[in-house]
Order: structure tokens, then C-alpha cells, then sequence
């Protein structure tokens, strides 16, 4: 699988926006981008994920460079409850292989949230 | 639904003995992940099922584990003999594949220490 670089850390305010980044130079044309998070003592949930387009849901926004390589995981106001560690991961979902399904967890973003 | 369920949460045992752990999926999902996390290597995949059969199993450290799924909503990992260095938190997850949607639902995880 492709691999993705995250910064180890950052810092943000409550009630401000976040901005994650994520590099993935080497993706690949049938590689989807998705983001999990892992809070403090819970298993990782899904945030979000998309293919070339951006990408809107409840808990967050996902933008896409348009060479696809790099995107950003937007929360557009964080509150305490967001802080966790964040997981950048492509996974390829393209031909008929259909075992590729699961997931290959880097380091990622450990978001802090201040008062 | 209640979500991937695990069991133990917590399991403390000495070196030697056997430990099971266990997971039930959500219902109707066809897709079974076993992780391992530690601080020293993040979260790894040791196992994943497809309908019950075992996909990849390339993760597994070595012999002393083994993971079965004898239906869809049940599944075991087994290590024995323990050693102190598999103490992680283990996690399982479920996911239906539906189109590109895939998300991962990860259970709370079971806390192994071996002593």
C-alpha cells in the first residue's frame, strides 16, 4: 500500500477550525483516502474518506489536491472531544481483488485541544 | 445495534497460560479484522475474515496465535503459550462491503498485560 506522512503533532484552539494534513505522493490511481481517529482508551472510528472529489459529512471535510497528492481533514470547529490521534491511510479498493480490505495504520496526527 | 462487542476488556495472566479472546461482530457485516496495538508498533493487522474464512493471516506474529470464526457473528483469538511481550490492547472490527463505503467499526478492544 501506498504510504502517507503525517505531522506527529499539532496543536489547535476549542471553537477553531483544524486543518490535518497528509502526504501520499506515491498514490495510486484506484486508491481511496480515509481517515480514522482513535480517542483516548477507544478503538479508532472512521471519519471520512473520498477518492479524487472533496468530501463533506457531519464530523468533518476532506480536501483533495487536485494531483491527489496530499489532503487535508478539516474540523471546522474543534471542541475537547476531538482530540485523539488522527490516521491518514489509503487503501486500494480498485480491481477484482476484493481481500484488500483492510486497514494499514501509520503513526499519525495526535491532536491536542486547548481550553 | 451495540456495535463490536469484545470480551474480556481487560485480561491479565501469567507467562504460559492460554488466552482466549472474543469478539462478536455487528450483525449482517461480512468482513472480521483482528488488530494489535502497541506503543513500539502502532496498530497492526494480524488477521482478517471474509464469510467466516480466514483472507490473510500474514500478520500473525507466529504459531503460539491462532484466530477462528466458526459463524458469522462470533470469532476467537487464541495465543498460547503467552509471553509478556503480547501484552497490547487487541482489537477486532467488522465492516460490510457496499459499494466504496467499507468503514471499519472497531470494538473497545480487550487490554492483554501477561506477566
Amino acid at each position: 500500500d501506498a504510504k502517507t506522512t503525517q505531522p506527529n503533532s499539532m496543536e489547535s484552539n476549542e471553537e477553531e477550525p483544524v486543518h490535518l494534513p497528509c502526504n501520499h505522493s506515491t498514490i495510486s490511481g484506484t486508491d481511496y483516502i480515509h481517515w480514522y481517529r482513535q480517542l483516548p482508551s477507544q478503538g479508532p472510528e472512521y471519519v471520512i474518506h473520498g477518492l479524487t472529489s472533496n468530501v463533506n459529512n457531519r464530523m468533518a471535510s476532506l480536501a483533495i489536491a487536485e494531483d491527489r497528492k496530499s489532503s487535508t481533514l478539516i474540523l471546522h470547529r474543534a471542541t475537547l472531544r476531538d482530540a485523539a490521534v488522527y490516521y491518514c491511510i489509503l487503501r486500494d479498493e480498485g480491481g477484482r481483488d476484493t481481500g484488500r480490505r483492510a486497514l494499514t495504520f501509520g503513526s499519525g496526527t495526535r491532536l491536542q485541544v486547548q481550553p | 445495534d451495540a456495535g463490536v462487542i469484545q470480551s474480556p476488556r481487560h485480561e491479565v495472566t501469567e507467562m504460559g497460560q492460554e488466552v482466549t479472546l472474543r469478539c462478536k461482530p455487528i450483525s449482517g457485516h461480512d468482513y472480521l479484522f483482528w488488530y494489535r496495538q502497541t506503543m513500539m508498533r502502532g496498530l497492526e493487522l494480524l488477521i482478517y475474515f471474509n464469510n467466516n474464512v480466514p483472507i490473510d493471516d500474514s500478520g500473525m506474529p507466529e504459531d503460539r496465535f491462532s484466530a477462528k470464526m466458526p459463524n458469522a457473528s462470533f470469532s476467537t483469538l487464541k495465543i498460547q503459550p503467552s509471553e509478556p511481550r503480547d501484552s497490547a490492547v487487541y482489537f477486532c472490527a467488522s465492516s460490510l462491503i457496499q459499494g466504496r463505503r467499507n468503514e471499519q467499526y472497531f470494538g473497545p478492544g480487550t487490554r492483554l498485560t501477561v506477566t
